[in-house]
């Protein structure tokens, strides 16, 4: 089975500091690897993928497959960006089926 | 498309009430899943369906959770009777298996509370 664990449920930065939000997943295959954000009072939505490679709001991912990590960055943060961060996992053949991680909640200080 | 819909959006209900979470997915997607979202556990699946058809429901608490889609636009959480542990907010999500990645579009929630 597979399982995403995101080990800090709250993260505080100022504004222009760089974050880091981090991601470990267990799983025996090639999964693919997503994170969602939640801003205040808007749905969850996505905000990367892994297979992209692409940047987002300034974001990147860094999928390291020997530590099985998938962690969220940004050089300088934004207040904007405060939000709840989700790290999921589909597994191959999961017919669509998403494992979530508990979540980072982000706050960034003027 | 107005995107994923779900009513209601707040529900204050007492403990041994029948609640009832409602959900119109996205026109044309075939998965539709139900999610619980809690500050100690974080989001839950809790169900899911594929064309109607429930897939896998491991994640329902216990009996008191049902959960039906009678036709590809409508689908229905139920608790009964609701426990004050049971205070959350429901998500309703779903997707295209025509999608080349496995992107879920989520509602807006319901938040329920339980007293």
């Amino acid at each position: 089975a597979q399982r995403v664990t995101q080990p800090e449920k709250l993260l505080s930065v100022f504004k222009g500091a760089p974050v880091e939000l981090k991601c470990n997943y267990s799983y025996s295959g090639s999964p693919e690897l997503f994170w969602y954000v939640q801003y205040s009072r808007q749905r969850l939505q996505l905000l990367l993928r892994h297979i992209s490679r692409e940047s987002i709001k300034g974001f990147t991912t860094d999928l390291n497959k020997g530590e099985t990590s998938f962690h969220l960055k940004k050089p300088f943060a934004q207040e904007e960006d405060s939000a709840m961060y989700y790290c999921a996992l589909s597994a191959s053949g999961s017919a669509r089926q998403l494992t979530f991680g508990s979540g980072t909640q982000l706050t960034v200080l003027p | 498309d107005a995107g994923v819909i779900q009513s209601p959006r707040h529900e204050v209900t007492e403990m041994g009430q029948e609640v009832t979470l409602r959900c119109k997915p996205i026109s044309g997607h075939d998965y539709l899943f139900w999610y619980r979202q809690t500050m100690m556990r974080g989001l839950e699946l809790l169900i899911y369906f594929n064309n109607n058809v429930p897939i896998d429901d491991s994640g329902m608490p216990e009996d008191r959770f049902s959960a039906k889609m009678p036709n590809a636009s409508f689908s229905t959480l139920k608790i009964q009777p609701s426990e004050p542990r049971d205070s959350a907010v429901y998500f309703c999500a779903s997707s295209s298996r025509v999608m080349s990645y496995n992107e879920q579009f989520f509602g807006p929630g319901t938040r329920l509370t339980v007293l």
